[in-house]
C-alpha cells in the first residue's frame, strides 16, 4: 500500500450535493490526520486536523477509522467555492513531517 | 509576519546555474519545512527543521539540494547546477508544535 493513497477524480457535484472522499494510508503508528485544500496555483491550506474519531466543522465532517487505516471527508451542501483539490495528509512514521496525498478534485457545478 | 513568506515568487534560471530560494517563517514556529510540487504531482517532503536539532534531510533528492536555517527562523534552500527536473513549485511552511502546516505561496522554479 501508498503511503497515502487517494481517489484522484474528479468528482463533478452540482450545488448543494454531499460529496464524500477517501483516503488510506499505510503506517499504522499514525496519530494526527489533516485535510488540506488547495486552488489551482495556490498554496495548500489546512482545512481541518483530524486526531480521534473524527470531527464537524459547518459543512464539512471528517472522519477516522484506524481498523481500516481510512479518513473520509464528507462535504454537505456543497458550494460553488468548494471546488479545488483536497490533500489527504498523513504524518511521517512518528515525526513532524508530514506525507501528503495527490489530492482528490472536487468540481462543484452551478 | 504574518505569514510564511517565500521569494522570489519566480525565478527562471539556465540548466548548470546555482539559485537560492529563501523562507521567512511565521513568528514563533518552531518547525520549518520544504517541500516541492511538479505540475500534476503530489507534495513532496525535502527537509524540515525543528528547534535546534538536526535536520531532517531524508527528502532531499541529491546532493545538489541543501539547506539551512540561520538563528532559528530564515531559511535557504540552495539548489547547484540546476536541470530541467528541478522545476517545480518550492513551496515552504512552518508550524507550532507540528499541529498542521501554514505555507507560503511558494517560489515557482523553471530550469530552461
Amino acid at each position: 500500500r501508498k503511503e497515502v493513497e487517494q481517489d484522484p477524480g474528479p468528482f463533478n457535484v452540482p450545488e448543494g450535493a454531499t460529496v464524500a472522499f477517501n483516503c488510506t494510508y499505510s503506517n499504522s503508528a499514525s496519530q494526527s490526520f489533516f485535510w488540506y485544500r488547495q486552488d489551482c496555483r495556490k498554496e495548500p491550506k489546512l482545512l481541518m486536523s483530524v486526531y480521534s474519531s473524527g470531527n464537524e466543522d459547518g459543512r464539512f465532517t471528517a472522519q477516522l477509522n484506524r481498523a481500516s487505516q481510512y479518513i473520509s471527508l464528507l462535504i454537505r451542501d456543497s458550494k460553488l467555492s468548494d471546488s479545488a483539490t483536497y490533500l489527504c495528509v498523513v504524518p511521517v512514521n512518528s515525526g513532524y513531517a508530514l506525507n501528503f496525498g495527490k489530492g482528490t478534485s472536487l468540481l462543484v457545478t452551478p | 509576519g504574518a505569514g510564511v513568506s517565500q521569494s522570489p515568487s519566480n525565478k527562471v534560471t539556465e540548466k548548470g546555474k546555482d539559485v537560492e530560494l529563501r523562507c521567512d517563517p511565521i513568528s514563533g514556529h518552531t518547525a520549518l519545512y520544504w517541500y516541492r510540487q511538479s505540475l500534476g504531482q503530489g507534495l513532496e517532503f525535502l527537509i524540515y527543521f525543528q528547534g535546534n536539532s538536526a535536520p531532517d534531510k531524508s527528502g532531499l533528492p541529491s546532493d545538489r539540494f541543501s539547506a539551512e536555517r540561520t538563528g532559528g527562523s530564515v531559511s535557504t534552500l540552495t539548489i547547484q547546477r540546476t536541470q530541467q527536473e528541478d522545476s517545480a513549485v518550492y513551496l515552504c511552511a512552518s508550524s507550532f508544535t507540528g499541529r498542521g502546516y501554514t505555507f507560503g505561496s511558494g517560489t515557482r522554479l523553471t530550469v530552461v
